[in-house]
């Protein structure tokens, strides 16, 4: 099956500075590729989606890019700020029933 | 508008005791899926429906049933709670094929003792 394995699983920034996360698939016939923040408490919630005939993708302070031969995408957080502390969770679907594989997450701290 | 609702947000059970969670969502999505959340090991996918008496088996289905018998709730069953079903319990529903744009219930917390 699929395997998802997403990088760093922690990572610490400076309010204002940029923040990546990065992860890789086996699986080449996936063609969805999502990422959810989940908040303290909360469940997580879709930020940004991406799918495979798309190389890169924006909305205001994140982008997520697709290099489809390598088998990664990564999502970039620019001029961070406190809020943008949460999980990010990246995940990957071949469009059968729904069945995403998800990374195990990564833990943002933006430092005021 | 009230999404993808779960109940209940926590519960403690002691092992061999039984429960069923429910979620239910009014957005008229044919997709639910229920995963488990552990520390460090991301969203595993348990059970999920593609609409209404239908249900199939996830990646750790072993020690839980569920039932989709009207469109908007999907119900997670623990017949026999074991201390390794610990965990925090997502279920979410999607409109379309390829578990695209999932929206998620605020969580169970589990503890079986």
């Amino acid at each position: 099956g699929e395997n998802v394995e997403q990088h760093p699983s922690t990572l610490s920034v400076q309010e204002g500075d940029s923040a990546v996360i990065k992860c890789t698939y086996s699986d080449s016939a996936s063609n969805y590729f999502p990422w959810y923040k989940q908040e303290l408490g909360k469940g997580p919630q879709l930020i940004i989606d991406i799918r495979s005939n798309v190389g890169e993708k924006k909305d205001q302070r994140i982008a997520v890019t697709l290099n489809k031969t390598a088998k990664h995408f990564s999502l970039h957080i620019t001029e961070t700020q406190p809020e943008d502390s949460a999980v990010y969770f990246c995940a990957a679907s071949k469009g059968n029933a729904g069945k995403s594989t998800f990374g195990d997450g990564t833990t943002l701290t933006v430092k005021p | 508008n009230a999404g993808v609702t779960q109940t209940p947000k926590f519960r403690v059970l002691k092992t061999g005791q039984s429960m069923t969670l429910l979620c239910a969502q009014d957005m008229n999505h044919e997709y639910m899926y229920w995963y488990r959340q552990d520390p460090g090991m991301g969203l595993r996918l348990i059970h999920y429906s593609v609409g209404e008496g239908t249900t199939a088996k996830g990646e750790v289905p072993d020690g839980y049933n569920v039932s989709r018998l009207k469109k908007q709730n999907f119900l997670l069953g623990l017949e026999s709670a074991a201390p390794s079903q610990t965990s925090v319990y997502f279920c979410a529903s999607s409109y379309s094929q390829g578990g695209e744009k999932l929206f998620f219930g605020s969580g169970t917390q589990l503890s079986v003792l």
